[in-house]
């Protein structure tokens, strides 16, 4: 298993502002993923990120708001750009080697933005 | 669409009480079902992963079964202690392209002592 670490860890923001959360593995790992679970809803998945390549953003999602970095088989970031009220979440990374291993998830990032 | 489903929705049990709660899911296309548990502040935690109908898995006094003909799979806690106290999270993985997990709301235990 893999253990996974996110920064920061929860987050007050100001509308318009942008907010960068870095996740961190102990282990290399081929795939790493991006949650979002909004007040009362399902954890959703946001993007795959694999190293060396684009991001694959789900529907409903797009890079401008959401850019994701992937520069080594440890590390990822999602950046929350313009961020309105409606983008407070809770925002998860996880890690596993193929789609259909377990994944391993991060504490999450609790994000409110006033 | 791909829809997750978990009942209830919240419980609160004594300790020492047995419990269940229910994921539904539609039964075509299965791949396999995850079962995670949420403590707050705390990452997910893997419980089990179950592939095949009719699986039955168990760590300590937790267990869960799979039923993909008519779509639903059951967790139970036996004895449940203050510390089972969490959201217990089902995930689906589906064939066809979607190689995802589709996560169900949750069921969210509060074990009282």
């Amino acid at each position: 298993s893999a253990v996974i670490s996110q920064k920061p860890s929860r987050d007050i923001c100001q509308r318009g502002t942008s907010l960068t959360i870095q996740c961190q593995v102990d282990s290399q790992v081929t795939m790493m993923f991006w949650y979002r679970q909004q007040p009362g809803q399902s954890l959703t998945l946001i993007a795959t990120a694999n190293q060396g390549s684009e991001a694959t953003y789900e529907s409903g999602f797009v890079i401008d708001k959401f850019p994701i970095s992937r520069p080594n088989l440890t590390f990822s970031t999602l950046t929350v750009s313009n961020m309105s009220p409606e983008d407070s979440s809770i925002y998860l990374c996880s890690a596993a080697d193929t789609p259909t291993d377990t994944q391993y998830f991060g504490p999450g990032t609790r994000l409110t933005v006033l | 669409i791909l829809n997750v489903e978990q009942s209830p929705q919240s419980l609160h049990v004594q300790e020492g009480d047995s419990t269940n709660f229910t994921c539904s899911f539609p039964s075509s296309n299965f791949y396999a079902l995850h079962w995670y548990r949420w403590e707050t502040a705390k990452s997910p935690e893997a419980l089990f992963v179950m592939t095949l109908n009719g699986d039955e898995k168990k760590k300590g006094r937790i267990s869960a079964t799979l039923n993909t003909k008519e779509g639903y799979s059951y967790l139970y806690i036996k004895g449940s202690q203050p510390e089972d106290s969490a959201t217990y999270l089902c995930a689906l993985m589906f064939s066809g392209g979607y190689n995802k997990l589709i996560f169900g709301a949750g069921t969210r235990l509060a074990v009282h002592p």
